[in-house]
């Protein structure tokens, strides 16, 4: 089946730490997202690409980095600059244009910073 | 820059009620329209979508929505919740023809049976 696979499901960090989060979809989808989602306060958009080799920040991509190598992967990494880590993060495809598409979601990454 | 309110935070509600759920916006050109629904333990799915059209969509489950332009809003109704209906709720708000979409802080409802 067709999807997006996040991992890990659950991730404990330290403080101090980078931490890298999986994102691989096989829907063939050229735009991808990382999404933050806290009690709340919904989902705030972190960084998005549309194409391979290009990516950029979304409205909250202060201590976060990605990369987008293939088509179908988009890691996300969240470095020990983020003042906040403990969230949330979901990870979304979509064929092109977020504002014209329909997102599938990942599953989602719980992080938390011990 | 754009802007999604969603004022209802917690719903509780009894089985057979009906619902409404408030969504306004905050632009003033063409916009696409979405609600989402995150069931407990499930990914985030779609629950129905307005494009261009008629203003009144129906979505899976018995949902439904209106767009009245006029009053930037896109609110979701169901004459009759489930207990299986809990869960939250997000409104979203695409500009036409952008790469982003935009989240309200979402609605989460809980049905007794």
């Amino acid at each position: 089946d067709g999807g997006i696979t996040q991992s890990p499901k659950y991730l404990f960090r330290k403080e101090g730490q980078n931490v890298t989060l999986s994102c691989e979809q096989n829907l063939n989808h050229d735009a991808m997202y990382w999404y933050r989602q806290d009690p709340g306060q919904g989902l705030r958009l972190i960084y998005y690409s549309q194409i391979v080799n290009d990516f950029q920040k979304g409205d909250i991509a202060e201590g976060y980095s990605v990369s987008r190598e293939k088509k179908e992967s988009f890691p996300l990494t969240v470095t020990s600059a983020q003042k906040n880590p403990t969230a949330f993060y979901l990870c979304a495809s979509s064929p092109f244009l977020a504002g014209a598409n329909v997102l599938t979601f990942g599953a989602g990454s719980r992080l938390t910073v011990l | 820059a754009q802007s999604v309110s969603q004022h209802n935070h917690h719903v509780i509600l009894s089985e057979a009620a009906s619902l409404e759920l408030g969504c306004n916006y905050s632009y003033g050109g063409t916009v696409n329209l979405f609600w989402y629904v995150q069931y407990p333990g499930q990914h985030l799915q779609l629950l129905l979508k307005y494009f261009s059209g008629d203003p009144l969509v129906k979505g899976i489950k018995g949902f439904e929505a209106e767009f009245i332009k006029s009053k930037f809003s896109f609110n979701l109704r169901k004459p009759s919740v489930q207990w299986s209906d809990t869960a939250e709720y997000f409104c979203a708000v695409g500009a036409y023809n952008t790469d982003k979409l935009i989240f309200g802080t979402g609605t989460r409802l809980q049905v007794f049976p």
